[in-house]
């Protein structure tokens, strides 16, 4: 079955670079998401990659995809305060309108 | 323009009883979906409703049913809860066609207590 795996807690210091480590089951996956979730609010596109893609680079984020391992890592460069909050993998099959989710991981940033 | 709205924000029901939660997809979208996310957890995919049908649905007990009306708006309802029926739900949005990737935007959500 299609399974999402993330490690649950991740601490970091202020301006050293997060990352954020994900594995997943489903062989079909198309589309490779990071979620954002800050307490009290709704799910947040960080970014995606196509499962045809290996690197993908959106200013501070970097998402890396090895397609061979299922293995999916978001690195966030220059961590930030604001950057505390509950980060999601997620992915969807070729055609497929439901999103499967990790359970999160929680970045805490050190001072 | 306004983003996902969803209502009411808090619900505090009990056992048994039933649940009308409602969303407002963003302007432009015409696909609504519907997720779970209980305390510790991911969100879980319930349904999603196209053309005011239920195009795909998870792994979730005829309890749950769902409505799409012409104006694009959704509603979730749930019969008979149970205390496993708290959780945070989620309603995102889409628009089908606009490629590859129809991105879901999601909605703050509504905490539905179940005591």
């Amino acid at each position: 079955g299609e399974d999402v795996e993330q490690s649950l807690f991740l601490s970091v210091r202020e301006g050293d670079s997060s990352v954020i480590n994900c594995t997943y089951t489903d062989s079909s996956s198309t589309y490779l998401y990071w979620y954002k979730q800050e307490p009290g609010a709704g799910l947040q596109l960080l970014t995606y990659i196509f499962s045809n893609m290996d690197m993908k680079q959106d200013q501070r984020l970097t998402v890396l995809l090895n397609k061979k391992d299922k293995h999916l890592s978001l690195r966030i460069a220059d961590t930030q305060t604001g950057d505390s909050a509950i980060y999601f993998c997620a992915e969807t099959g070729f055609r497929d309108d439901k999103i499967i989710f990790g359970k999160g991981t929680r970045l805490h940033i050190l001072p | 323009d306004a983003g996902v709205t969803q209502s009411p924000t808090h619900l505090i029901k009990t056992r048994g009883q039933q649940v009308t939660l409602r969303c407002s997809p963003k302007s432009g979208h015409d696909t609504v979906s519907w997720y779970q996310q209980a305390l510790g957890q991911g969100p879980q995919f319930i349904f999603q409703y196209y053309e005011e049908e239920e195009r795909q649905r998870g792994n979730f007990p005829d309890r749950f049913s769902g409505h799409q009306f012409p104006n694009y708006s959704s509603e979730l309802n749930v019969n008979a809860l149970l205390l496993g029926d708290s959780a945070l739900y989620l309603c995102a949005s889409s628009l089908v066609g606009t490629g590859d990737l129809d991105t879901q935007y999601f909605g703050p959500g509504t905490r539905l207590t179940v005591l």
